[in-house]
């Protein structure tokens, strides 16, 4: 099966500029995450969808972060605006069942994007 | 707060070596765990997982060991191979404060395997 796609793989921009990121998950997976990776850490939790809803966004920075899936497939993730802190991997990642019914199934990650704000 | 944790961030074991990588939780009502391997510019790959009902799993040259009763869990790679080389992290399945469940990931362990 093909993974999870996310493009760009890099992004540079200046800060206070705008970025977006685009994730298309495993098909037939209802539930999707946005993940930030600062090097040397740990994926921190930004958002969680569960098919077109928002299941959990407590981490996700509201004021200048926001994520959307439409139509339950697709997401995007947008930054604006970027500040320095921001410099980070962004992961998008997927699973089949949705966690907390009691299924429990491993997230499927893409490689991620990049980004690095100057 | 609340976090799952590695004893140590880096790991050197030579070729053929069995090893082993740690995971402290502090999260009791955590019930299903996973390892994960990331390396250079790729995202975190599946290697094994576990709930909380088992005490051990094996895979294809991994085997994950559950101990409730420290909050701990480890992954030992048998015969380490220079492929084996990345970082691995451990994530649990935690309830967020709003009542959902999310994965939620530890620092990571860097292995390092020397031909």
């Amino acid at each position: 099966e093909a993974g999870v796609a996310q493009s760009p793989r890099y992004k540079i921009i200046e800060k206070r500029q705008s970025v977006a990121f685009w994730c298309n998950p495993i098909s037939g997976h209802a539930t999707l995450y946005w993940y930030q990776q600062i090097l040397g850490q740990g994926p921190k939790l930004l958002i969680q969808f569960q098919n077109n809803g928002v299941v959990d966004d407590s981490q996700l920075p509201k004021d200048r972060f926001s994520a959307e899936r439409l139509k339950g497939v697709d997401s995007t993730l947008k930054i604006q605006p970027a500040k320095l802190e921001d410099s980070a991997v962004y992961l998008c990642a997927s699973s089949l069942p949705p966690w907390g019914t009691g299924r429990n199934s491993p997230l499927h990650f893409g490689n991620g994007t990049r980004l690095t704000v100057t | 707060g609340e976090s799952v944790g590695l004893h140590l961030p880096t790991l050197s074991v030579q070729e053929g070596d069995n090893s082993i990588i740690n995971c402290a939780y502090s999260n009791s009502a955590s019930d299903y765990f996973i390892w994960y391997k990331q390396e250079s510019g790729k995202g975190p790959q599946f290697i094994i997982d576990i709930r909380s009902n088992m005490d051990k799993r094996q895979g294809q040259r991994v085997t994950v060991l559950l101990n409730k009763t420290v909050k701990h869990l480890s992954l030992q790679i048998a015969a380490t191979q220079p492929g084996d080389s990345a970082v691995y992290f451990c994530a649990e399945r935690r309830r967020a404060s709003g009542g959902s469940y999310i994965p939620t990931f530890g620092r990571g362990t860097s292995l390092i395997v020397h031909p």
